[in-house]
């Protein structure tokens, strides 16, 4: 049974870089394909998907914070990562990160317990 | 980019009745590339339903999907207080996804 766990600080000072891991364990990165992702949920709103990467190295953005956001794989220690540059107090979020296999019509079957991170003024 | 809209934004029901939940997309959409999530507080967003109706691991046969085109239902029969909860739809196309808003179900 595959498990993912974010990871990172919880508190990020405004216009700095929020960085974030996600450790998968359970099953390999490398193993089958799929689209390794982040999703946030602003305090008390709905979903918001940020980005993905597949084990290819292939990436999609979120088109709205696309210009501040990064996302890399660490298949060495079965790990993805997300970091998103020039904070606010918008950003500020449960984070998610999910598994969606690479099909037709992928769908995140398998979630992170999520982190909270306040971004400070 | 498809935007999802779901409706209503809460709805209050009583154990036993049937809950009709809305998700309507901006644009035709492949029944394919619809979902369902179910989201407790405190918790994680679950799957529930994929490619419009077809059912996650362990989901309940109370829980059903349906639509096409542009507009998708969730139906959950016979409502337990357990399922009070968000419901969220989720869209996957161009490389990109996105979430309804939510409905929120209530439990008299």
């Amino acid at each position: 049974q595959v498990q993912l766990q974010e990871s990172g600080p919880g508190l990020v000072k405004s216009s700095e870089t929020l960085s974030l891991t996600c450790t998968v364990s359970g099953d390999s990165i490398n193993s089958g394909t799929y689209f390794w992702s982040w999703i946030r949920q602003l305090p008390g709103k709905g979903l918001e998907w940020i980005a993905y990467i597949h084990k290819s190295g292939s990436t999609s953005y979120n088109t709205s914070l696309k210009n501040r956001l990064s996302i890399s794989l660490d298949t060495s220690h079965n790990q993805f990562s997300l970091a998103l540059s020039s904070v606010t107090a918008a950003d500020t979020a449960m984070y998610y990160c999910a598994r969606a296999p690479a099909v037709t019509s992928p769908t995140f079957d398998n979630w992170g317990q999520g982190v909270l991170v306040t971004v400070s003024s | 980019e498809i935007v999802l809209t779901q409706s209503p934004g809460t709805l209050s029901l009583s154990p036993g009745e049937r809950g009709t939940l809305s998700c309507r997309a901006s644009q035709t959409i492949s029944r394919s590339s619809l979902a369902w999530y179910q989201q407790k507080p405190g918790q994680a967003p679950r799957l529930l339903i994929f490619r419009t109706y077809n059912k996650a691991s362990d989901i309940p046969d109370r829980f059903s999907g349906s639509g096409s085109g542009t507009d998708f239902t969730l139906t959950i029969d016979r409502l337990e207080p357990e399922d009070s909860a968000v419901y969220y739809c989720q869209h996957y196309g161009s490389a990109l996804f996105s979430f309804g808003p939510g409905t929120k179900i209530e439990i008299k």
